[in-house]
């Protein structure tokens, strides 16, 4: 596709489940990015994958939290045993290997109830 | 922490120019300035970016001081579309095997008004 792509959207769940927020670059973008934002804050990092090489994890906020990326594409971020404050707009980002801007997907919106 | 300073918020009437200033005092040498924004509901959109040399494209202008320490981002004549927060980062480039990770702040609420 021409953008990058998150699904869910929307995503609604319990607390105490986990959930999978999956986020497609743009082809041919080496480095991925995940942020969260809270209601009226800035953008918080999570995780960042360059290429082959081992993902930056240090902005993950608890061992509940982990993000894969297969075959230097498509990422998942898993949250295990979800919290209310886990609750949040979870934005994707890529970047290609050269100098140039980072596209954002449009987010998943992450209720817990 | 993030690396630039930013107004939290500014507010414009419609059809001037909207000047955004942003602070990055510790930038380094091979660091660009980027500005993205960030409309209600939406994932960050990048405007532009720059080096040293001021730069324009058909979104804004920005405009770099010679020491580099501080930058301003210009829409020349504002809409009631750009009301939106505004990010200043800096990064250096991404190259194969590199890394870099933008720390964005609260950036600026930009109201513009009609």
């Amino acid at each position: 596709g021409a953008g990058v792509s998150q699904s869910p959207s929307n995503k609604v769940t319990e607390k105490g489940k986990d959930v999978e927020l999956r986020c497609d670059p743009i082809s041919g973008h080496t480095a991925l990015y995940w942020y969260r934002q809270s209601l009226g804050q800035g953008l918080e990092f999570l995780i960042y994958f360059q290429g082959n090489s081992a993902p930056d994890k240090s902005g993950l906020p608890s061992d509940r939290f982990s993000a894969e990326r297969t075959g230097g594409s498509v990422s998942t971020l898993t949250i295990q045993r979800t919290q209310q404050e886990d609750s949040a707009v979870y934005l994707c980002a890529s970047s290609p290997p050269l100098l140039y801007g980072y596209t954002f997907g449009s987010g998943t919106r992450l209720t817990v109830v | 922490d993030a690396k630039t300073t930013q107004p939290p918020s500014m507010d414009c009437a419609e059809g001037r120019a909207a000047n955004l200033p942003c602070n990055h005092s510790t930038i380094s040498g091979n660091e660009y300035v980027y500005w993205y924004r960030q409309i209600h509901s939406q994932g960050p959109q990048y405007i532009i970016h720059g080096l040293k040399n001021n730069e324009t494209n058909e979104m804004a202008s920005l405009i770099i001081t010679e020491d580099r320490k501080s930058s301003t981002l210009i829409l020349p004549h504002a809409t009631l579309r750009d009301t939106a927060v505004y990010y200043c980062i800096v990064s250096s480039p991404l190259t194969s095997g590199g890394s870099y990770i933008p720390t964005f702040g609260r950036g600026t609420s930009l109201i513009v008004h009609p």
